[in-house]
């Protein structure tokens, strides 16, 4: 079966403190996504990664960085978390397009609940 | 730049009622769709993935339509249950001509099932 984990349900952290969330699939996707939900706002996406360090910027991008150093692992740090950083965070894998062109569903893992006091 | 809506926010019927819910997007140059559920507190389960070579795709109780030309999905749920009850968020993903794969999403409509 498909597998998402992310390390922690519930985040509470301080204003100013350096923030790390992770992810790792078990499914030797290629790429991999980091996405936060807002109410009204939707999921956007932050950062994706299609290959062990590589990145690109998504549409919000601001505030945060990314680490991808094994395939299966992607990490979200925050340097300097501030309250409007409080949100769901959601990390999601996929398959890359040219060894699966017409299956590349994005699987999705249970999500990370950040406050940010 | 492409835009995902989906109609209504919410919405409430009583259970074994059929129910349809919409998507639409504004460019139909995509590659595929997906339909997805979020349970209250917690992440994304894929239910459906349409290519945009497809008309529609079913699973179970759900069916789900794509019209590329006119930008719209719908999903169709038969004989809804109390455990239907969730966010339905739909998905595109959008040609960009490139490698990547991202999705733009729709807001969700909020669906509760009365027992």
């Amino acid at each position: 079966d498909v597998k998402v984990t992310q390390s922690s349900r519930y985040l509470v952290k301080r204003t100013g403190e350096k923030v790390f969330l992770e992810c790792v699939q078990d499914m030797d996707h290629e790429n991999m996504f980091w996405y936060r939900q807002d109410p009204g706002l939707g999921l956007r996406l932050i950062y994706f990664s299609y290959d062990v360090k590589m990145k690109e910027k998504g549409d919000i991008p601001e505030g945060y960085s990314v680490s991808r150093e094994k395939k299966e692992r992607f990490s979200l740090i925050l340097e300097s978390a501030s309250t409007n950083q409080t949100s769901m965070y959601l990390c999601a894998s996929s398959q890359t397009s040219g060894r699966a062109p017409l299956n590349n569903e994005q699987f999705f893992g249970p999500g990370t609940r950040l406050t940010v006091l | 730049k492409q835009e995902v809506t989906q109609i209504p926010a919410a919405l409430s019927v009583p259970e074994g009622e059929n129910l349809v819910l919409n998507c639409s997007f504004t460019d139909s140059a995509i590659y595929n769709l997906q339909w997805f559920r979020q349970d209250p507190g917690k992440g994304l389960t894929s239910l459906l993935l349409i290519q945009s070579s497809q008309r529609e795709q079913t699973s179970g109780r759900l069916n789900a339509s794509l019209d590329k030309s006119s930008g719209r999905s719908t999903l169709y749920i038969a004989a809804s249950q109390p455990g239907d009850s969730a966010t339905y968020l739909c998905a595109v993903r959008h040609r960009t001509g490139g490698a990547t794969n991202k999705l733009i999403f729709g807001t969700g409509t909020l669906l509760a099932v009365q027992p």
